[in-house]
């Protein structure tokens, strides 16, 4: 079965500060990795997927992410946090033979001035 | 490239009546998904079409729910008989094809009082 599990419900950095947003997968197959950001009352938003080619993924607003195989995870970072990132992402992953994604319970981003 | 729409925005119902959401996806997608999310939590899979056919329903869609997309395009999900427990945000998703990445729509907030 796949699963996914992002560590920390809430996560506080100050404006200017690096972001890191920890994700860990199950999987017996090969998956898709994505990373979605959904900020109050607006709909899911792709920040970046991972689909078997470079591991390190590039997505927008200036994040990243690191496909690490060994370590079963995705963590999604950014060198520089801006007040408009306020938001909770989402942590999602699909079996490349299989349809369904699977949502982790997400993580909440404060971003301190 | 007009995005995922979903109609109505907000429903607010009685316990017992029967509600309908629509889903239109963006119309080269041949996938469709429906997804419930509720407080604090990551979208939960209910169900997904590959053009008008019904491939895959979680456990979560009990014999209350069903969904259709009769020509393959748009996407019907009704609830029968509401329960207070049904209150939750609906969400449909979109995709061309396998790991390409979904294009959420905003949802329906649906709140049974």
């Amino acid at each position: 079965a796949q699963s996914v599990t992002q560590l920390d419900s809430h996560v506080s950095v100050s404006e200017g500060t690096p972001v890191l947003l920890r994700c860990n997968y199950s999987s017996s197959y090969s998956p898709s990795l994505f990373w979605y950001v959904q900020h109050p009352n607006k709909g899911l938003q792709l920040l970046l997927k991972y689909t078997s080619a470079a591991t390190l993924v590039k997505g927008i607003n200036g994040f990243e992410a690191e496909f690490k195989k060994s370590e079963t995870s995705f963590h999604l970072t950014k060198p520089s946090a801006h007040m408009s990132d306020a938001a909770e992402y989402f942590c999602v992953v699909s079996l490349n033979r299989d349809d369904k994604i699977i949502f982790g319970k997400g993580t909440r981003l404060h971003i301190l001035p | 490239d007009t995005g995922v729409s979903q109609n109505p925005r907000h429903k607010i119902t009685k316990r017992g009546q029967n509600v309908t959401f629509r889903c239109d996806p963006i119309s080269e997608h041949n996938r469709l998904y429906w997804y419930r999310q509720t407080l604090g939590q990551g979208p939960e899979f209910l169900t997904y079409f590959q053009n008008e056919a019904q491939l895959e329903k979680s456990r979560l869609l009990s014999d209350r729910f069903s969904a259709e997309r009769p020509k393959g395009s748009f996407s019907t999900l009704e609830i029968q008989r509401t329960e207070q427990g049904d209150s939750a945000m609906y969400l449909c998703a979109s995709s061309r094809d396998r790991g390409h990445g979904y294009t959420f729509g905003s949802g329906t907030r649906l709140t049974v009082v």
